[in-house]
């Protein structure tokens, strides 16, 4: 399972656009990168996943370039509520491998 | 999405004492069911796959004796900490894996906060 790097933590102000971007250079040809978000005694929540170019959905944006060695996590315009720790995952799609491993995350704090 | 739901959400126990976690996924059959344990201020931690009508693969460190999982049906997989410990304290959370079908990620149950006293 590919290893991946993020920040530990950053700080954002309401109203900002914040990207996050994860590393993950052993990415394997199957792979695809799954963002989670995670808040305080609550269990990881699915924000976007992709496998590459660009994907889009009412919360996010993931980009990824043509060699998958990272992706960014977008979102726009954060508000407090999106204080949270958001982890990169990568994996297979198959049927019985969503065997995460997750990393140390990113610690996002957005601020007033 | 779908739903994984964990219960209870917390339960206090005393030192000696085995404490049962129940993990259900409510609107789909999920084959592959997995524990994680989560300390404060850390990332999840793997514990264990649990696997529809088979033992239960752990990951290296976890002891199988004191982490009992039972996968009995398609939508409930349990976690049994045996002879709790204070240091067993922690946040357990399980995910479902939908397969095969609409859903391509994995899902979350809401975890389960344990205080050994």
């Amino acid at each position: 399972l590919a290893k991946t790097t993020q920040p530990i933590s950053m700080d954002s102000y309401e109203g900002q656009e914040v990207n996050i971007t994860c590393s993950h250079n052993n990415i394997a040809t199957n792979d695809y990168i799954t963002w989670y978000q995670q808040f305080p005694s609550q269990g990881p929540r699915f924000i976007i996943q992709g496998y590459k170019t660009k994907v889009t959905n009412e919360v996010a944006s993931l980009f990824i370039p043509a060699d998958r060695k990272s992706s960014t996590l977008s979102l726009p315009r954060v508000s407090l509520s999106d204080t949270a720790v958001y982890y990169c995952l990568v994996g297979p799609r198959d049927s019985g491998t969503y065997k995460y491993i997750f990393g140390t995350g990113t610690r996002l704090k957005v601020l007033a | 999405g779908a739903v994984v739901s964990q219960h209870p959400s917390r339960v206090i126990c005393k030192s000696g004492t085995s404490v049962k976690i129940e993990c259900r996924s409510l609107d789909f059959q999920a084959t592959t069911m997995f524990w994680y344990r989560q300390f404060p201020k850390q990332s999840l931690m793997l514990m264990a796959t649990s696997n529809e009508g088979s033992k239960a693969t752990y990951e290296q460190g976890v002891e199988k004796d004191k982490f009992l999982i039972n996968h009995a049906s398609l939508t409930l997989s349990t976690l049994t900490v045996t002879s709790a410990h204070p240091e067993d304290s922690s946040f357990y959370i399980c995910s479902a894996d939908p397969g095969q079908g609409f859903y391509t990620e994995a899902f979350f149950g809401q975890g389960t906060r344990l205080t050994v006293v």
